[in-house]
C-alpha cells in the first residue's frame, strides 16, 4: 500500500460524457501527478501540481483539466469523452519538487468509455 | 520521446538473479535514474533510484556505470512475484526547469519456476 488513494476504482460511461477522478496523496506529500496508460502502453504523463499550483504539463488534451485543492487532494476532469479515452488513470504523489523526487502511485482508476 | 532504452522482454529462473539493463546515454549530469515496476495493471511501484554511486535496498541493487550512460537493476533472488514490467526512467527538465518522468515501454520480466 503506497498511501495514495484513488476513487473510483472503475468507471464506465458513454461517449460525450464528463467524469471526475479523485486522488488523495500520501500524508505530507505536496506534489501530485496524473498519468494515463492505454492498453499495453507505457505511462503518459499528463500534468503535475505542487501545493495547489500547476508545475508541469505533459500530453494532456484540452478536454482534460485538473486541479489540486488546499487539502492537497487532486481531481482530474475528463470531458466530451471519446472511445480512445478508455484507459487506466494513475495518480502519484511525492513530497517535494526537487531533483530527487520519488513518486508513489495509487492503484489507478480504470475508465471505460462505451 | 523516451530517454531510456530497455530490452522488451527477459526471462529468469526462480531463485536466480535477474539483471535488467537500461541505456540512458543522454542523461544529464544531475539527473537521477529511477526504477519502477508494474505488476499487471496495478499502480507502478518504486524500486530504487541513484545518481552516480551504486545503490542497494531491500528490494534490489542498482549499478550505474562510471560514465552514467547505462545502469543495471539486479534482483538478487527472483521469485514468481517479481514477474512484472520494469521501467527505467530518467527525469527530463522542461523549459521551466520543472522535471517530469518520461516512461518508455519497459522490460517485461517473466520469472519461471
Amino acid at each position: 500500500d503506497s498511501g495514495v488513494t484513488q476513487t473510483p476504482k472503475h468507471l464506465i460511461t458513454a461517449t460525450g460524457q464528463r467524469v471526475t477522478l479523485r486522488c488523495s496523496p500520501r500524508s505530507g506529500d505536496l506534489s501530485v501527478y496524473w498519468y494515463q496508460q492505454s492498453l499495453d502502453q507505457g505511462l503518459q504523463f499528463l500534468i503535475q501540481y505542487y501545493n495547489g499550483e500547476e508545475r508541469a504539463k505533459g500530453n494532456i488534451l484540452e478536454r482534460f483539466s485538473a486541479q489540486q485543492f488546499p487539502d492537497l487532494h487532486s481531481e482530474l476532469n475528463l470531458s466530451s469523452l471519446e472511445l480512445g479515452d478508455s484507459a487506466l488513470y494513475f495518480c502519484a504523489s511525492s513530497i517535494r519538487l526537487g531533483s530527487a523526487d520519488t513518486q508513489y502511485f495509487g492503484p489507478g482508476t480504470r475508465l471505460t468509455v462505451l | 520521446d523516451a530517454k531510456t532504452t530497455q530490452p522488451p522482454s527477459m526471462d529468469c529462473a526462480e531463485g536466480r538473479a535477474a539483471n535488467l539493463p537500461c541505456n540512458h546515454s543522454t542523461i544529464s549530469g544531475n539527473e537521477y535514474v529511477y526504477w519502477y515496476r508494474q505488476i499487471h495493471s496495478q499502480g507502478p511501484q518504486y524500486i530504487i533510484h541513484g545518481l552516480k554511486n551504486n545503490e542497494t535496498n531491500e528490494m534490489a541493487s542498482l549499478i550505474i556505470t562510471e560514465d552514467r550512460k547505462s545502469s543495471t537493476l539486479i534482483l538478487p533472488h527472483a521469485t514468481l512475484r517479481d514477474t512484472a514490467v520494469y521501467y527505467c526512467i530518467v527525469r527530463v527538465a522542461n523549459a521551466g526547469n520543472n522535471r517530469k518522468l518520461i516512461w518508455g515501454l519497459g522490460t517485461s520480466l517473466a520469472v519461471n519456476p
